[in-house]
């Protein structure tokens, strides 16, 4: 069964930093282009960052370019999003996504990320 | 990287079918056949239901179906269940290799 599982979040003042992590199994991670796609409360969703299978192409939302780094570990079955520089307006429900060249194909369940003082 | 733009809501009886669109510009939506639509119920996390404009993944339902026109995507739900009662996202593939959303559109059963 494919799985996606999301950590890492929590609380974060505004101007720090977090690293979530997303778990995958019952699939071939390395086979596949993967996102983070965020929700913030009561809103829509908003595609965040992508990475190829391979690591090679790597793209961003304007907003966070510059601020969030997305990586992954295909040894470990593994992606992240490291965030920095983390403002009010980032916080939201971040969900690790399977897909991202054409469409999201596999979602996880999400992690909740609240920035504040 | 401006949102899609959708109705905020539509609604309809059961068995009937409504349609959503989705507007973009020749960038994303009318320059690509890689629009895709999401299925959300409140509290979880979304499901894909059309993919490259008019692809169902296998387990949708067929009552489910997408097309384009230039630069406006749909998506119609025929035979309308109380269970379709969700938020739709529509998303497109764009000219900067990046993804965009729309803003959602919330389906109430009547």
């Amino acid at each position: 069964e494919e799985q996606l599982v999301e950590s890492g979040g929590g609380l974060v003042q505004p101007g720090g930093s977090l690293r979530l992590s997303c778990a995958a199994s019952g699939f071939s991670f390395s086979s596949y282009t993967m996102s983070w796609v965020r929700q913030a409360p009561g809103k829509g969703l908003e595609w965040v960052a992508k990475m190829r299978e391979d690591g090679n192409e790597i793209y961003y939302v304007d907003s966070v370019k510059g601020r969030f780094t997305i990586s992954r570990e295909n040894g470990k079955n593994s992606l992240y999003l490291q965030m920095n520089s983390l403002r009010a307006e980032d916080t939201a429900v971040y969900y690790c996504v399977r897909g991202g060249a054409r469409y999201f194909a596999f979602w996880g369940r999400g992690t909740l990320v609240t920035v504040s003082s | 990287q401006s949102a899609l733009t959708q109705p905020a809501s539509v609604s309809g009886s059961p068995g009937q079918s409504i349609t959503i669109s989705c507007t973009g510009t020749s960038s994303d939506v009318g320059g690509y056949n890689y629009v895709s639509w999401y299925q959300q119920h409140p509290g979880k996390a979304p499901k894909v239901m059309i993919y490259d404009v008019s692809n169902r993944p296998s387990g949708v339902s067929n009552r489910f179906s997408g097309s384009k026109s230039g630069n406006t995507a749909s998506l119609t739900i025929s035979g309308l269940q109380a269970e379709d009662e969700a938020d739709y996202y529509c998303a497109s593939y764009t000219s900067t290799s990046t993804l965009v959303f729309g803003g959602g559109t919330k389906l109430t059963v009547l």
